[in-house]
């Protein structure tokens, strides 16, 4: 278990619909990132917080947005949802005080399943 | 072109086999790599982390960055059924700046 919460686990809905994804991070981590994977793309960088600030940014549509609140946790809003925006969604965190780049880890929850039909 | 390459196999080897998995990336500026294996139904989670060129071994695990072909490797001696799972390589810029992962190659090791 790597301490990383993702609600829910699985997700229906239908094309046009908006649904958001919830992620409580380790405790004491302060980063938290959401990554996107799918079959062709893989696991795509989508954004992160850190202590409530947005640090980067990667390849996320307008419909989506995020935030991370003074508790840490953080959620992912997906709206206008479309056919292709099937895919299962990773929340991680990280202390963030080093550098996701660096040896510091980032610990995967097990994903947010979303299937538009 | 992606900018981290992977074959995503499937690769099916006999247990105690020498396994080799293997991704390319375009980026000459790139200066950590690491390896990430990811179970079924589970989230990824960190195997080997490299800083710019040469080998790191951790038990039966060696992670190999050879940057003058912008080739990254990672070996598994003696694998395990246990070590079946998708193999995602990544790699960034700098510190801070969020990684790039390959499609990842899943392995399957056969009793």
């Amino acid at each position: 278990d790597s301490g990383v919460t993702q609600t829910p686990k699985h997700l229906i809905t239908a094309t046009g619909q908006r649904v958001t994804l919830r992620c409580s991070p380790r405790s004491g981590d302060l980063s938290v990132y959401w990554y996107q994977q799918s079959l062709d793309q893989g696991l795509q960088f989508l954004i992160q917080y850190y202590n409530g600030e947005e640090r980067a940014k990667g390849n996320i549509l307008e419909r989506f947005s995020a935030q991370q609140f003074p508790d840490l946790h953080s959620e992912l809003n997906l709206s206008s949802l479309e056919l292709g925006d099937s895919a299962l969604y990773f929340c991680a965190s990280s202390t963030g005080d080093r550098g996701v780049g660096t040896d510091e880890k980032l610990f995967f929850g097990s994903g947010t399943q979303l299937s538009v039909l | 072109q992606k900018e981290v390459e992977q074959d995503p196999g499937p690769l099916s080897v006999p247990e105690g086999a020498i396994v080799s998995l293997n991704c390319t990336y375009s980026n000459s500026a790139f200066q950590y790599f690491m390896w990430y294996r990811q179970y079924s139904r589970k989230g990824p989670e960190l195997l080997m982390y490299t800083y710019s060129s040469g080998n790191k071994e951790d038990g039966r695990f060696t992670a190999q960055v050879d940057k003058s072909s912008k080739y990254i490797s990672l070996f598994i001696r003696d694998s395990q059924p246990s070590d079946s799972a998708t193999y995602l390589c990544a790699s960034s810029l700098s510190g801070n700046t969020p990684l790039v992962f390959g499609k990842g190659t899943r392995l399957s090791v056969i009793a």
